[in-house]
């Protein structure tokens, strides 16, 4: 069974970067029908696409945040990784990696862990 | 604002049946394929529907998804106390260079 599992500091300094790691187990990230991804949820609201990322390295960001965001492979440990820079307040949410097939849905997904942004 | 337009709450009688409507254009909803996802309280997304109206291994027959157009329905039928949750409905937009995924604001669904 696949499992995916966030890691990283759950608090940051406003200005600071944001980093997270997802380690995937019980299958391989090197999957050619597979995508990456990060999506967050602030506090009491919806859902949030950061971005994607294919095993070759291939990336796709939310325009939105584009500027501020990087994700990254590592194939070798079975990882992927964000780092969102310049963070502020507003970006306080729940931060959850997950498993998009093609572009068809994200199937499998990490429980998620909250980063709070606060000096 | 989100891309795709979602209403933000919908209710039923236990046993009844109820739809989630999503709306959204050519750039998304029209042209790429539509996933929906039930979100219970305090736990992670849980993948309900993909490729418009596939259900993975695991999702009952009482969840149902259609697409016509701009817009993607999602369908509950013999609601359960236990349907209770949010769920959202998520596209891939292709109306820049580079495409990005987009997801409808939430539907919070209660069972009266």
């Amino acid at each position: 069974q696949l499992q995916l599992q966030e890691s990283g500091p759950g608090l940051v300094k406003p200005s600071e970067t944001l980093s997270l790691t997802c380690t995937v187990s019980g299958g391989s990230i090197s999957s050619s029908s597979y995508y990456w991804g990060w999506i967050r949820q602030p506090p009491g609201k919806g859902l949030e696409w950061i971005g994607s990322i294919y095993y070759s390295g291939s990336t796709y960001y939310n325009p939105s945040l584009k500027s501020r965001v990087t994700i990254s492979v590592d194939t070798s440990k079975n990882q992927f990784s964000l780092k969102l820079s310049s963070v502020t307040a507003a970006d306080t949410a729940v931060y959850y990696c997950a498993r998009l097939l093609r572009l068809l849905g994200f199937d499998y997904w990490g429980q998620g862990t909250l980063v709070t942004v606060s000096s | 604002q989100s891309v795709l337009t979602q209403p933000p709450s919908v209710s039923a009688a236990p046993g009844q049946k109820v739809t989630i409507s999503c709306s959204g254009s050519s750039s998304n909803i029209g042209n790429n394929y539509v996933s929906w996802y039930q979100q219970l309280p305090g736990t992670a997304p849980k993948l309900l529907i993909y490729d418009n109206n596939k259900r993975p291994s695991g999702i009952p027959d009482r969840f149902s998804g259609s697409k016509s157009g701009t817009s993607a329905t999602l369908g509950i039928t013999g609601l359960q106390t236990g349907d209770e949750a949010d769920y959202y409905c998520g596209t891939w937009d292709s109306s820049l260079s580079a495409g990005f995924w987009v997801f409808g604001g939430g539907t919070k669904l209660t069972v009266l």
